[in-house]
């Protein structure tokens, strides 16, 4: 079974600290994503991976940034951590650009304060 | 945004009884997936169906699509207190990034 692991299941930071979420996942996938899941707006995507090294910009990438220096690990960095991106974090893995379904971790819930 | 809509926003039904959650999207799509997410948790992918087919099955679970109106249907037959969660759609369009629709929490009482 693919394994998609996070590193926290909760985190609680204070505004203006750097804060890391990583993703790993277990079966060699090319592509690795991260959403935001708020109430009511269902999941939104920051960023996204398709190889090592590379990175996309997906609908809400403002406040955050991503880094993918190996194909399984793949880390998203709020830069100066607001109480707005006080949220649930999910990170995904698909297998390669043609194949659709993700893979999900279990969630970070981040609290900012 | 290109995010799609479900409805309803929640439903509740008794065991052994059917649920039938809707998504409409706005944009042309390659394909179509549900996915289930169990409170505080992550999403498990439930099934996919393409552009060219209108209905596919998966157990207790019928999808059906109907491009023309841009919406879906999840049908879950049989109900059981296991299947409460949110149900999320989720559409692809040229690229393998998806575009997940608001979602509909599905309470199942015994």
């Amino acid at each position: 079974d693919v394994k998609v692991t996070q590193s926290s299941r909760y985190l609680v930071k204070r505004t203006g600290e750097k804060v890391f979420l990583e993703c790993v996942q277990d079966m060699d996938h090319e592509n690795m994503f991260w959403y935001r899941q708020d109430p009511g707006l269902g999941l939104r995507l920051i960023y996204f991976s398709y190889d090592v090294k590379m990175k996309e910009k997906g609908d809400i990438p403002e406040g955050y940034s991503v880094s993918r220096e190996k194909k399984e690990r793949f880390s998203l960095i709020l830069e100066s951590a607001s109480t707005n991106q006080t949220s649930m974090y999910l990170c995904a893995s698909s297998l390669w650009a043609g194949s659709y379904e993700q893979y999900f971790g279990p969630g970070t819930r981040l609290t900012v304060t | 945004s290109q995010q799609g809509e479900e409805d309803p926003q929640a439903l509740s039904i008794q065991e052994g009884e059917n649920a039938t959650m809707n998504c409409s999207y706005k944009t042309s799509i390659n394909n179509l997936q549900w996915y289930r997410q169990n409170s505080g948790r992550g999403l498990v992918h439930l099934i996919l169906i393409r552009s060219n087919e209108r209905e596919k099955h998966s157990g207790r679970l019928r999808v059906t699509l109907d491009t023309s109106k841009k919406s879906s249907s999840l049908l879950i037959t049989a109900s059981r207190a296991a299947d409460t969660a949110s149900y999320f759609c989720a559409h692809t369009g040229t690229a393998s990034k998806l575009t997940f629709g608001t979602g509909t929490r599905l309470q199942v009482t015994l």
